[in-house]
């Protein structure tokens, strides 16, 4: 069974950017079976997803983040990585990374079987 | 966007009761629909995908159906281990989720 843990600053300051990195163990970030997506839950409330990619690099954002958000993939360190600008309390949050599971190869819907513990991050000067 | 509204927020049950938990999707999603369990301070676990295929290793009590714009997740015999907040996802359109079903028991 795979593993994946975030890594980030815990700490970011209001307007400047927030940058988590998610490691991929037991298994190939560069299953064609599998997009990499992240996902958040600010204290308190419910989930929200921030985006996905793919190992080649092609990726899906929340429009609601107003192209804040930036998700890359490092394949050769089996990584993905989410940078989240001018940050405000709003993005106060645990975040997560998961894997999501595609239903086909022909799509890319499916639904993220297995998640990260979560990181929590504060937004505070 | 697709919204996803679940119903109720809360409910209460006791240990045995069967319980069922509605989602409805703004627009049709066809079966394009997850549920998740969540438990205070965890990240969540799929239990359900394309509406209806319980996950492997999810204790058979539960179950999904529907499709289109109405589903519903059913635990025939709630236990005490059921006790979570509940999430369903639509993936018909990107990725949304509903904003949760908390789960006590009485």
């Amino acid at each position: 069974q795979p593993q994946l843990q975030e890594s980030g600053p815990g700490l970011v300051k209001p307007s400047e950017t927030l940058s988590l990195t998610c490691s991929v163990s037991g298994g190939s970030i560069s299953s064609s079976s599998y997009y990499w997506g992240w996902i958040r839950q600010p204290p308190g409330k419910g989930l929200e997803w921030i985006g996905n990619i793919y190992y080649s690099g092609s990726a899906y954002y929340n429009s609601s983040l107003k192209s804040r958000a930036t998700i890359s993939v490092d394949t050769s360190k089996n990584q993905f990585s989410l940078k989240l600008s001018s940050v405000t309390a709003a993005d106060a949050a645990v975040y997560y990374c998961a894997r999501l599971s595609r239903s086909s190869t022909v799509t890319q819907r499916g639904a993220f079987d297995i998640w990260g513990q979560g990181t929590k991050v504060t937004v505070s000067s | 966007d697709i919204q996803m509204t679940q119903s109720p927020s809360t409910l209460s049950a006791s240990i045995g009761d069967r319980v069922t938990i509605t989602c409805r999707a703004s627009q049709s999603i066809t079966s394009w629909l997850a549920w998740y369990q969540q438990k205070p301070g965890k990240a969540p676990n799929l239990l359900i995908s394309k509406a209806s295929s319980l996950e492997s290793g999810v204790p058979s009590r539960f179950s999904g159906s529907g499709s289109g714009t109405e589903f519903t997740l059913t635990i025939s015999s709630l236990q005490p281990d059921d006790s979570a907040t509940y999430y369903c996802q639509q993936y018909n359109t990107y990725w949304t989720f509903g904003q949760g079903t908390k789960v006590e028991i009485k």
